[in-house]
């Protein structure tokens, strides 16, 4: 069992250009979520979906989207990337929605010049 | 908004217990998590406490009091492999979890 994978591992990126990060888990989690966690702010919430179908908008969603077509996957696409969302990304999934805890992924680390 | 804090930076020799120490102001409590995440990679889950007390798991401790907004994560027996950035993580009334910066812990020989 793989748990939660990540694509890209790192990506360096022009500002402007459009990137989709992938996620997926194979544990049949209910919920899943996208952080980002820079140096001195800590891991920040950007979207969540407690089930498939469903989406909802975290601490810091503003130039990200998501969507959750199925159980296992689901996407982070910057549409037009800018410098300041330079850092790493970590997905996150849980068992039994949102109250149940949460387990990573290994990250996609993103620089945006 | 959230308020989490935890110290920056602590050292300790191979052998000892350390002790970091978490505050946090939120908007309800659902619980309180403490994280390991090693340089470069992806945190890892430790603890989890929801009611007042100790919880204990091996060499690892967390203490929590919910009237003083307060917990701290006792680590004993300190290993050069317990270097690491230790998170604070509390779920607020809506569910959402809320991070604080994170403590990087130096073992030392």
């Amino acid at each position: 069992i793989a748990g939660i994978t990540q694509a890209p591992t790192s990506q360096i990126l022009a500002a402007g250009r459009r990137m989709t990060l992938r996620c997926t888990q194979d544990m049949r989690h209910n919920a899943m979520y996208w952080y980002r966690q820079d140096l001195g702010l800590g891991l920040r919430l950007i979207h969540y979906s407690n089930t498939a179908g469903t989406t909802g908008k975290g601490e810091v969603p503003d130039g990200y989207s998501v969507s959750r077509a199925n159980t296992d996957d689901f996407p982070l696409t910057l549409a037009s990337a800018v410098p300041s969302q330079t850092s790493v990304y970590f997905c996150a999934s849980s068992d039994s929605g949102h109250t149940d805890t949460q387990y990573f992924g290994p990250g996609t680390r993103l620089t945006v010049l | 908004g959230q308020n989490i804090d935890q110290p920056t930076e602590m050292t300790a020799t191979e052998g000892a217990i350390v002790q970091i120490n978490c505050t946090y102001q939120t908007s309800g409590f659902n619980g309180l998590f403490w994280y390991q995440q090693h340089a470069g990679e992806a945190p890892t889950f430790l603890s989890y406490n929801v009611l007042d007390g100790l919880e204990e798991k091996g060499r690892f401790s967390s203490f929590l009091s919910r009237s003083k907004g307060y917990s701290y994560l006792l680590l004993k027996e300190l290993q050069m492999k317990d270097s690491a950035s230790y998170l604070c993580a509390v779920r607020d009334g809506d569910y959402k979890l809320s991070f604080g910066a994170g403590t990087t812990v130096t073992v030392r020989a």
